[in-house]
């Protein structure tokens, strides 16, 4: 069965670009997640999703964070403008309404 | 929220040494899970504790549930190369059925051949 899958796998840009990370939950799950890895913070819950219907945000950082899930296959989280500090693993993650939830294997993001 | 804390932050060990590691919490936890992440990769669940003392086993991982429901240890046997990592706890922080997960800080695993 195919796990999550997110993409980019890796991505490199400038201060002030806009970047768009991309998750597929696994098929049949109904509660999706956006975590944010960091060395200093460890892993961190910016929002989560039940049946498409954002939840709780109130890990997302700033404005310049924002997270769509347009349907029950595909989400987005996207930073504009980036910046240095926003540089981390971005895992995506999805269950079925319970607590054992399946990670992506991230999006490796660097803001120079 | 809720912290999760683990101990200790890093270990080194020799192939074939048994490991411990532990997470403690400053309030009960109805669930315990620990996940592993390999290098470059995102974390996997090793195990899950639902009750409180329950001691379970998935090859040479063994975890328990602590009495108190404020901690839980991993203990790993026969260490491989391969179970080199990043062990991390983590427990629901609305309680049991809460979608929303809290992680320790992990556990360093490097295994010396």
């Amino acid at each position: 069965d195919a796990g999550v899958i997110q993409s980019p796998r890796h991505e490199v840009t400038e201060m002030g670009q806009e970047v768009t990370l991309r998750c597929k939950p696994i098929s049949g799950h109904n509660s999706l997640f956006w975590y944010r890895q960091t060395m200093m913070r460890g892993l961190e819950l910016l929002i989560y999703f039940n049946n498409n219907v954002p939840i709780d945000d109130s890990g997302m950082p700033e404005d310049r964070f924002s997270a769509k899930m347009p349907n029950a296959s595909f989400s987005t989280l996207k930073i504009q403008p980036s910046e240095p500090r926003d540089s981390a693993v971005y895992f995506c993650a999805s269950s079925f309404s319970g607590n054992t939830i399946y990670f992506g294997e991230g999006s490796w993001l660097t803001v120079v | 929220g809720q912290q999760l804390n683990q101990s200790p932050q890093s270990m080194f060990i020799q192939e074939g040494e048994d490991v411990s590691m532990n997470c403690t919490s400053s309030s009960i936890f109805n669930t315990w899970l620990w996940y592993k992440q390999d290098p470059g990769e995102g974390p996997v669940l090793l195990i899950a504790l639902y009750k409180a003392g329950e001691l379970t086993s998935n090859g040479r991982l063994t975890a328990q549930f602590g009495i108190t429901r404020k901690d839980s240890f991993l203990n790993i046997s026969a260490s491989i190369p391969s179970d080199v990592g990043i062990y991390f706890c983590a427990g629901p922080e609305g309680g049991a059925g809460s979608y929303q997960l809290t992680f320790g800080k992990g556990t360093k695993l490097s295994v010396i051949p």
